[in-house]
């Protein structure tokens, strides 16, 4: 166990929807970072939030969506979702901006079918 | 902007064989430099890493040095195990705004008894 917590592990969808991933990060930790790991994209940085706040922003759709609440864990939101989002979704959390390391989850597979 | 570049394989050894990993990167400053190694079905977990020029990073018998001049972090081990078999990746820490992590596209790994 990492520390870090994503629910769920599974999520299988249609297209269309929408879904919530969660993840809750290390104890301690204020950073978290989501990332998409496709076949042919590989591993994707999409957002990033600190203690609350957004802090980057790298490929994420205008469709996806995700904010860190008071607790530091954190949601990321897919909507109008289509068979091209089907992946794996990771967290990982840092304790700061990750100059001491960074600490993934073992990831949501969402399949939209 | 930053890169990495790593070999994609995939590649298979038999046990006890010699693995080299390839990994070069672009970027400006002086970035961290990271291995995760990916287990099936699980996440990601931090292999070993090096902060500055000529830093060896090493663990579980995994070996990579930091080499400004050519730009590279290769991922070394002497005696591969069945245990070994997983998907590796190289992955560097960006400097400065979010400090995400840049990854290559990752090599599976299959070892052989």
């Amino acid at each position: 166990d990492s520390g870090v917590t994503q629910t769920p592990k599974h999520l299988i969808t249609a297209t269309g929807q929408r879904v919530t991933l969660r993840c809750s990060p290390r104890s301690g930790d204020l950073s978290v970072y989501w990332y998409q790991q496709s076949l042919d994209q590989g591993l994707q940085f999409l957002i990033q939030y600190y203690n609350g706040e957004e802090r980057a922003k790298g490929n994420i759709l205008e469709r996806f969506s995700a904010q860190q609440f008071p607790d530091l864990h954190s949601e990321l939101n897919l909507s109008s979702l289509e068979l091209g989002d089907s992946a794996l979704y990771f967290c990982a959390s840092s304790v700061g901006t990750g100059t001491y390391g960074y600490t993934f989850g073992s990831g949501t597979r969402l399949t939209v079918v | 902007g930053n890169s990495v570049t790593q070999m994609e394989g995939p590649v298979t050894l038999s046990e006890e064989a010699f693995l080299t990993i390839n990994c070069t990167y672009t970027a400006t400053g002086y970035p961290s430099l990271f291995w995760y190694v990916q287990y099936p079905g699980e996440g990601l977990q931090l292999l070993l890493k090096a902060t500055k020029a000529d830093d060896k990073g090493s663990n579980k018998g995994f070996e990579a040095t930091y080499r400004k001049e050519t730009t590279s972090f290769h991922l070394e081990k002497g005696s591969v195990q069945v245990s070994d078999s997983a998907v590796y990746f190289c992955a560097l820490r960006e400097q400065g705004g979010s400090e995400k992590l840049v990854f290559g596209k990752g090599m599976k790994l299959t070892v052989n008894p």
